[in-house]
């Protein structure tokens, strides 16, 4: 199985921070990753898919970066509606694996 | 507009079956696949398997191997997941979501959830 190893597991920050996360995978996954966002209590929603490519309707301060084995989610100005858990996921290979989550919260 | 609706909150007892279902609309329910997460408490987003709507094809993980069978009904665009033997480690919010309709990809839709609740 293809390991998914993201950092920071959770960080502090407050509103107007540039925040960045970050997953490796285990082995070469491509560009076969996307991020995720799921607040309390509600479901995940995609950011990015493809590694790179922002999702419809996703705000343009949400990016992604990488290939292979190093990706990167970067939110340039932290927003209030921000606040969540982040997971990324690699659908290169079955079984798909998520990283475990960084928790963003309220400096 | 993409909607994926899920059936409700289920309470089990151990050793039981649970099946929930997921009710597509505003896409053409062939042409994709749905994939099943799960999410346990005080746990990160758990992949469970994926089935293609379009040819039945299905992808499960291993650790469900024998106790999971996800399908799909093209005449009322639903798909279901039927998980059985179940343990209190089982207990999670459930969710649908919509992926590739040949090989299991992202998810650009998601269904509500489903909790479970397994207790004796």
């Amino acid at each position: 199985d293809i390991q998914m190893t993201q950092s920071p597991s959770s960080l502090s920050a407050s509103v107007g921070d540039r925040v960045t996360i970050t997953c490796r995978a285990s082995q070469g996954i491509r560009k076969d990753l996307d991020w995720y966002q799921q607040k309390s209590g509600k479901n995940p929603e995609r950011l990015i898919y493809g590694a790179s490519s922002l999702q419809s309707g996703v705000p343009s301060r949400f990016s992604g970066s990488g290939s292979g084995t190093e990706f990167t989610l970067t939110i340039s100005s932290l927003q209030p509606e921000d606040f969540a858990t982040y997971y990324c996921l690699q659908h290169n290979s079955y079984p798909l694996t998520f990283g475990q989550g960084t928790k963003v919260e309220i400096k | 507009q993409v909607q994926l609706v899920q059936s409700g909150v289920e309470v089990k007892k151990p050793g039981a079956s649970v099946k929930v279902s997921c009710k597509a609309s505003g896409y053409t329910f062939g042409s994709y696949g749905i994939t099943w997460v799960r999410h346990a408490p005080g746990q990160g987003l758990e992949w469970m398997g994926w089935i293609s709507a379009y040819n039945g094809v299905a992808n499960y993980a291993q650790k469900f191997q024998g106790r999971l069978t996800m399908t799909t009904d093209t005449s009322t665009s639903t798909a279901y997941m039927e998980l059985r033997s179940l343990r209190s480690d089982d207990t999670a919010v459930y969710y649908c979501a919509r992926s590739g309709a040949k090989v299991a990809k992202g998810f650009d839709h998601w269904g509500q959830g489903t909790l479970l609740t397994v207790s004796s």
